[in-house]
Parts: C-alpha cells; structure tokens; sequence
C-alpha cells in the first residue's frame, strides 16, 4: 500500500525478552519518527531520523531502547530487556521533507503488552 | 515527555451540534497539524496548518493557526456519529536540535445521535 506500515499489529513479551518493531515509510519521505503513545494519552516522540541519520534520540526513555535505519527507508525499533512500564503503543510517522512546510503521516501502531 | 495543553480533555454532544477545541502552547511552533484517533488506529491527519493566521477548511472542519504561533484551534460543525474518537494537535517546531512534532493531551469526542 501507499501509507506507512508497521508490523507486527501486536505483540506479547514476557518480562526480560527483547522485541523488534518494524516500520515501512512512505516511498520516498526523508523523515521518519517514532512515537510511544500510553494508553489515554497522546503520541510522545522517541526518536527522528532524517535518511539513515539518527539526528534526535531525546525521548528514548532508556539505554535499553534502540532504533536504527541504515538504509534510510525501513526502520527498526528495538527494546532490550523489556519491562512492564514499556506497555504502550508504538507508532512511527513519515514525512517528506526534513523542514519546512511537511506533514506526517502515521501508521497503524505495533500495541506492546509486557507480561 | 513533552505536550502540548489540548482542552476539552472531553465532549459529549448531540448529533448536529457544532464542536470546538483549542491546543495552546508554550513554545512557537511553525506548523500545527490536528489528527483523529480511533481505537486500535494510528492517527490520520484532518488538516495542516502552515502561517500564522492562517484559516484552513476541510469539509465540514476547520482550523486556524494562531497569530502569535502558540495556539491553534479546530473547529466541527453538523457533527455526526462517525465524528467519534480523539482528536489530536500536534505543533512542529525545532526544539534540541532538530524539528518534532509536539502532541496535545487529546479531546475526547462522543456524539450522540
């Protein structure tokens, strides 16, 4: 499809395992992000990534949280040793341009649930 | 985290009414964009905003940019039943180095038909 895809819809870890989440950008769009939205609340930003440069890691709430690009178009979201607060719902955005005038655009989400 | 003042956190309204929701910020953002939410889906993006004072419609909503790029507001009129969800704003600005978009909190909107 034309839209940004994420997969998988959901998953289910226990405690302590690591879990990867994948994301396909739009065709072409220079910038991707990821965002962890709790439940109730709205989207928190993670991390932006400009091709295959990681130019902001700010929101990555710990070390044990990682994403990478290294092709600059599918990009890999990855926790470590997961813990039950990591719950949430994680979403990735694409836009076209790095600044300036630029939407995001957002998938479906992957719903995390540690147990 | 970082988010944006977003109010009414709630609505409830009869079919037909008209809605409005604010997004207020501290910091100056040059692009506001509002997306609705519904269960067990991503956001999708309403409307983009691009300028100050800027008026945008789509369909029966519409959004304004604030003047002193702060605040931002959206507008539903006729609301109808599939209006339901939670509807976001989002401000872009460049804060610690790069450009990000800044969620509100959400407006919860329940129509009732």
């Amino acid at each position: 499809g034309a839209g940004v895809s994420q997969s998988p819809r959901y998953k289910v870890a226990k405690r302590g395992q690591d879990v990867a989440l994948r994301c396909d950008p739009i065709s072409g769009h220079v910038s991707l992000f990821w965002y962890q939205q709790a439940l109730g609340q709205g989207p928190e930003f993670l991390t932006y990534f400009q091709n295959e440069a990681q130019l902001d890691k700010s929101g990555l709430p710990s070390d044990r949280f990682f994403a990478e690009r290294p092709e600059g178009s599918v990009s890999t979201l990855k926790i470590q040793r997961t813990q039950q607060e990591d719950s949430a719902v994680y979403l990735c955005a694409s836009s076209l341009s790095s600044r300036g005038n630029t939407e995001a655009f957002f998938g479906q989400g992957t719903r995390l649930t540690v147990v | 985290g970082q988010q944006l003042n977003q109010s009414p956190q709630s609505m409830f309204i009869q079919e037909g009414e008209d809605v409005s929701m604010n997004c207020t910020s501290s910091s100056i953002f040059n692009t506001w964009l509002w997306y609705k939410q519904e269960p067990g889906e991503g956001p999708v993006l309403l409307i983009a905003l691009y300028k100050a004072g800027e008026l945008t419609s789509n369909g029966r909503l519409t959004a304004q940019f604030g003047i002193t790029r702060k605040d931002s507001f959206l507008n539903i009129s006729a609301s109808i039943p599939s209006d339901v969800g939670i509807y976001f704003c989002a401000g872009r600005g460049f804060t610690s180095g790069t450009y990000k978009y800044i969620f509100g909190t959400g407006t919860r909107l329940k129509v009732l038909a």
